[in-house]
């Protein structure tokens, strides 16, 4: 099975921009999805397939994709965006992979 | 409402089969190009994807635990069994199952139950 890599930790001020990236050979061949997990609760779909955005999630999540790589971009991130972030793939014969993670800390 | 709720031991001691069951409601575990899946976080640590079962009854299990685990469902009780064999302290985690609505030649899992964590100790 293959990785995907993720920074540990993101540090960003209120209303900057937060970019969290996710690195994966296979990346360029199956789409990626990210979760937000704040402490103590489940996971929240807020990227799905690169850059769709679930009903529900702001408008300032956006997902994007080059290569390797996918990045979930926080535009003007608040204080409630603080949490770990996950991204996934997977196709369906399986096996489904996460990133290890990564915690957003709004300074 | 859309629902998935996690129940099964708090505590299991090493060497015993985990059973795990997962009640979903508002959807049916038969409709098309839907399934469950079982996904752990140990304390501290990252999301781990263990299985999952399609509405046509297909299976996936992940190559690291695939000699321990069984994932099955009854769609007239709506709900996901998952079972693990030869449990050890290491495999002490919150366990969740979360939805699949969609897939393709992906997955992907747009609802979560809250988790239940299940810890091995003698």
């Amino acid at each position: 099975s293959y990785e995907l890599t993720q920074p540990p930790s993101v540090s960003v001020s209120p209303g900057q921009t937060a970019r969290i990236t996710c690195s994966g050979d296979a990346l360029p061949k199956q789409y990626a999805y990210w979760y937000q997990q704040k402490p103590g609760q489940a996971p929240v779909l807020v990227i799905y397939k690169d850059s769709e955005r679930p009903s529900g999630i702001p408008e300032r999540f956006s997902g994007s994709s080059s290569g390797t790589t996918v990045t979930l971009t926080i535009s003007g991130v608040q204080a409630e965006d603080e949490a770990d972030y996950y991204c996934q793939s997977a196709d369906s014969s399986g096996p489904v992979v996460f990133g290890g993670g990564t915690k957003l800390t709004v300074l | 409402q859309v629902t998935l709720k996690e129940s099964g031991p708090v505590l299991v001691k090493p060497t015993e089969t985990l059973t795990l069951t997962c009640t979903v409601s508002g959807f049916s575990l038969s409709n098309a190009r839907m399934g469950v899946s079982w996904i752990r976080q140990p304390p501290g640590k990252a999301l781990e994807w263990l299985a999952h079962i399609f509405s046509n009854d297909e299976k996936s299990y992940s190559t690291s635990l695939k000699s321990r685990l069984t994932i099955s469902k009854d769609t007239s009780k709506s709900q996901v069994v998952l079972t693990m064999t030869n449990m050890d302290p290491v495999d002490t985690a919150t366990y969740y199952c979360a939805r699949i609505n969609d897939y393709g030649d992906y997955v992907y899992f747009d609802l979560w139950g809250r988790g239940t964590l299940v810890t091995v100790s003698s």
